[in-house]
């Protein structure tokens, strides 16, 4: 069955602090991969996407992603977080063949920065 | 442009009554879903409508839950009778046909007491 699996459930960082975020995937074929973030109050928003091409992927607010084949992993990285950064992330994978398929969500990661 | 709406934002029932969620997609896109998202995990796809006609219902209750999608636009998901384990946070998504991105609505926190 298709899974997705985030590794940390509760990561507390300091400002400054490079962050990185586990995510693996468990499906065989292509595959659509996706970051979410949830702001206190706020509603579901992308952050990046990888379909296809360069596996690095760069999104908003200096977010990427590396999307490793090999390892059916797709990681969250961030030089320095910021206390804006706190939120909970989730990884997402779809099927690759439909860009209009449901989302297999990982259970998330909260991410507390402190000042 | 506006974007995904739902209501209400959070509704308190007791067991056994019935409930309804309503959606309003963001102009334009073809592609609907309803997510659940129970307290600690990630969201759970429930239904998608392309337009009007379902293109997965697996994971749907059907015994219990029902949506739907006339005209193709707005969407209701509806259940009855609730159960207490589906105390939960309900989504609505939508996508533009072909760009794979979905934009999600505040979503509608569910109590069942």
């Amino acid at each position: 069955a298709q899974s997705v699996s985030q590794h940390n459930h509760h990561v507390i960082l300091s400002e400054a602090a490079s962050l990185e975020l586990g995510c693996n995937y468990s499906y065989g074929g292509t595959v659509n991969l996706f970051w979410y973030v949830q702001y206190p109050g706020q509603h579901l928003q992308l952050l990046l996407k990888y379909f296809s091409g360069d596996p690095l992927v760069k999104g908003i607010k200096g977010f990427e992603a590396e999307f490793i084949k090999s390892k059916f992993s797709f990681n969250l990285r961030k030089p320095s977080v910021q206390w804006s950064d706190t939120a909970e992330y989730f990884c997402a994978a779809q099927h690759g063949s439909s860009n209009t398929g449901k989302l297999i969500f990982g259970q998330g990661t909260t991410l507390q920065v402190k000042p | 442009e506006a974007g995904v709406a739902q209501s209400p934002r959070y509704k308190i029932i007791e067991k056994r009554q019935s409930v309804a969620f309503w959606c309003n997609p963001i102009s334009g896109h073809a592609t609907l879903y309803w997510y659940q998202q129970i307290l600690g995990q990630g969201p759970k796809l429930l239904i998608q409508f392309q337009n009007n006609g379902v293109v997965d219902d697996s994971q749907l209750p059907k015994d219990r839950f029902s949506a739907e999608r006339l005209k193709g636009v707005d969407s209701t998901l509806k259940i009855q009778p609730a159960k207490l384990e589906d105390s939960a946070v309900y989504l609505c998504a939508s996508s533009r046909q072909g760009t794979g991105e979905q934009y999600f609505g505040p979503g509608t926190r569910l109590t069942v007491t």
